[in-house]
């Protein structure tokens, strides 16, 4: 499968500023997904980036909020923007890798956001 | 909108047990995906099992099976010979078949003790 990486792994920022998350392939990869996981509850989808396309946002995330980036086929930027605490989170990206199996969503290690 | 239950907030097994965890879905597709997912205290989602709705043969890898019931829609995960590196939260999660709707949509989980 393809093998992921994430930066920074984990950051604790002030109210009001923005942080960029980047997530790096080593494969290049059609479908990348943003996912949040608050403390202590499941992972919800931000918004998938597919390249050369706007990102499509799920419902309750706007692109104001959460712009992404999806300059080329194995990287991806996620920038949370004017930042709460409510923001604290793990954040990862995702993959679908036609590896081994087909429709198959493969993880990066995650970002763990504090915002004091 | 499809989703995804998981009754047992919490388990715990003796080490060298089976365990059992439970899984229940809902949707209207015929075709569709489902995965068990495991997240140590490390955070990193892994992949521990995929079953595709087409299937009738329920999946394995190695000390992990899946019962599949697609009438029930449910779609539950054993472990056996637990080991304590099995130790972790695990997420069930769904898949559509459509194109253009990739997301996984993820159960509330269950974190899993391991007793030596």
């Amino acid at each position: 499968s393809a093998v992921i990486s994430q930066k920074p792994s984990r950051d604790i920022c002030q109210r009001g500023t923005s942080l960029t998350i980047q997530c790096q392939v080593d494969s290049q990869v059609t479908m990348m997904f943003w996912y949040r996981q608050q403390p202590g509850q499941s992972l919800t989808l931000i918004a998938t980036a597919n390249q050369g396309s706007e990102a499509t946002y799920e419902s309750g995330f706007v692109i104001d909020k959460f712009p992404i980036s999806r300059p080329n086929l194995t990287f991806s930027t996620l920038t949370v923007s004017n930042m709460s605490p409510e923001d604290s989170s793990i954040y990862l990206c995702s993959v679908e890798d036609y590896g081994v199996y087909q429709e198959t969503q493969y993880f990066g290690p995650g970002t763990r956001l504090l915002v004091l | 909108a499809q989703t995804v239950t998981q009754s047992q907030p919490e388990m715990s097994v003796q080490e060298a047990e089976t365990v059992t965890l439970s899984c229940t879905y809902d949707t209207s597709e015929s075709d569709y995906y489902l995965f068990w997912y495991k997240q140590p205290p490390s955070r990193q989602m892994i992949l521990v099992i995929r079953q595709e709705a087409y299937k009738q043969q329920n999946a394995t890898e190695n000390r992990f099976s899946v019962n599949f019931q697609k009438a029930a829609k449910s779609f539950s995960l054993k472990i056996s010979d637990s080991q304590l590196g099995d130790a972790a939260m695990y997420f069930c999660a769904y898949r559509t078949q459509l194109q253009g709707a990739q997301k996984l949509v993820f159960g509330q989980g269950t974190r899993l003790t391991i007793n030596p």
